[in-house]
């Protein structure tokens, strides 16, 4: 089984719905990670999370926002999504408190605002 | 200057051939290295750590150089399996583990 999961792996939706992407992990890391994933631009941090009670904004966290459930979980949302935000979505962990900044990542969901 | 900077290729070579990359990265603070390897429209994944002395793992081999703020990669006797983006990979000095990722660099092994 993938350590690091992420669900939906695929969804086409329409401009202004609500999603919802989520990503779940068995590998015991502290640390979560959400990315988009542009053709041409590279992977660019949205939001992280060092434990349960601390979140932080990447880079290009503006139309996004997530929550951190459990220690295992991150969801990512996109409250009105638009079609600029079309991408490949990624969530990773890290274990720091091992003293490792490594990060691992889930498959990826494939996001397609019409 | 950017962050983290990679041809992105593609490096087209023969099986068996030999082939590097380089990477360059802007703070000289950087703390940690890794290569990481994506094949297309899957996740990246680690390749491997880069440390100061160099270091090698099977056919890939890592050299860090601070003092020029590059990393490199060398794959000998390419596969056809090693076709993929190989992503340069640096942790800023921020004091958290966030990691700034290169676009990377595309290789593309032939028979």
């Amino acid at each position: 089984d993938a350590d690091v999961t992420q669900t939906p792996r695929n969804r086409i939706t329409k401009t202004g719905k609500r999603i919802m992407l989520e990503c779940s992990q068995t590998k015991g890391h502290d640390r979560m990670y959400w990315y988009r994933q542009d053709p041409g631009l590279g992977l660019r941090l949205i939001y992280y999370s060092f434990d349960v009670k601390d979140i932080n904004k990447g880079e290009i966290s503006d139309g996004y926002s997530v929550s951190r459930q459990a220690q295992a979980k991150f969801s990512l949302s996109l409250e009105s999504a638009i079609p600029n935000q079309t991408a490949l979505y990624f969530c990773a962990t890290s274990d720091f408190r091992q003293g490792a900044v490594a990060q691992y990542f889930g498959p990826g969901t494939r996001l397609t605002v019409l | 200057r950017k962050e983290v900077e990679q041809d992105p290729g593609p490096f087209n070579v023969p099986e068996g051939a030999t082939v590097a990359f380089n990477c360059t990265y802007s703070n000289s603070a950087s703390q940690s290295f890794f290569w990481y390897r994506q094949d297309c429209r899957k996740e990246p994944k680690l390749l491997m750590s880069v440390y100061s002395s160099g270091n090698e793992d099977g056919r890939f081999t890592a050299q860090l150089n601070r003092a020029s703020q590059y990393i490199s990669l060398l794959i000998r006797d390419s596969k056809l399996s090693d076709s993929a983006t190989y992503l340069c990979v640096v942790n800023p000095p921020s004091g958290y583990s966030t990691l700034t990722f290169g676009k990377g660099t595309m290789l593309l092994v032939s028979p």
